[in-house]
């Protein structure tokens, strides 16, 4: 059974730093791996997508890697903004039962 | 619309009453999914439709639950006899399909339900 991890549960950090948030998984068998944003009281908006042939994604000041042998992935933000404060939430894509499971998410806070 | 809609955004129900949700994938997207987020915890997979049918339907909670999509398109929640425990928010998403495209899933704004 896949279990995503996502520690710690909660960050908060002042603005203008750069950082790097983890994600690891059990079972490196994936199709792919998505990043996900949601603000409080909303749904999820897709950041980031990761095919398993792939090392990386950038789009902006974000950018995902991925390692599928030692099943990890991070996502890294340059240049934190208060706007950037929500919960960051990592998704493996297991082909064979096209499942997406879910890591608890990271709740990012940047301080002004 | 462009995206995925859920309806109702929130639902107030009474113990043991029946409930309805309702999702409207993007339009094209021939895989639809059910998740439930309940406070504090990550997002619980329920089930998941390929067309209309339902390859996986091994996240269901309980007999109280159940699932249909007709036309390829709209699908919808029921939870019978509705208890406490059942108030999350429920997030629908649809993707291509899967294998055949990228996998990436766009997601609902959700239906909160609270029962009282």
């Amino acid at each position: 059974k896949q279990e995503v991890t996502q520690i710690p549960a909660a960050l908060s950090v002042p603005e203008g730093e750069n950082l790097v948030l983890n994600c690891s998984f059990t079972d490196s068998a994936i199709y792919n791996l998505q990043w996900f944003r949601q603000d409080p009281g909303k749904g999820l908006t897709s950041l980031l997508l990761i095919q398993s042939s792939q090392r990386e994604q950038t789009s902006g000041r974000l950018n995902a890697s991925l390692d599928k042998s030692s099943g990890r992935s991070t996502l890294y933000i340059a240049a934190s903004q208060p706007g950037d404060s929500a919960t960051y939430l990592c998704a493996v894509f297991n082909g064979a039962n096209s499942k997406l499971t879910f890591g608890k998410g990271i709740t990012l806070s940047v301080r002004p | 619309g462009a995206g995925v809609s859920q309806s109702p955004s929130n639902k107030v129900t009474e113990k043991g009453k029946d409930v309805e949700l309702r999702c409207d994938p993007i339009s094209g997207h021939t895989a639809l999914y059910w998740y439930r987020q309940s406070l504090g915890q990550g997002l619980e997979f329920l089930i998941y439709f390929q067309g209309n049918s339902a390859p996986d339907k091994s996240g269901l909670p309980s007999d109280r639950f159940s699932a249909e999509r007709t036309g390829g398109s709209v699908s919808t929640l029921t939870i019978q006899r509705t208890q406490q425990e059942d108030s999350a928010v429920y997030l629908c998403a649809s993707s291509l399909m899967p294998r055949a495209n990228t996998g990436e899933l766009f997601f609902g704004e959700g239906s909160r339900l609270t029962v009282l």
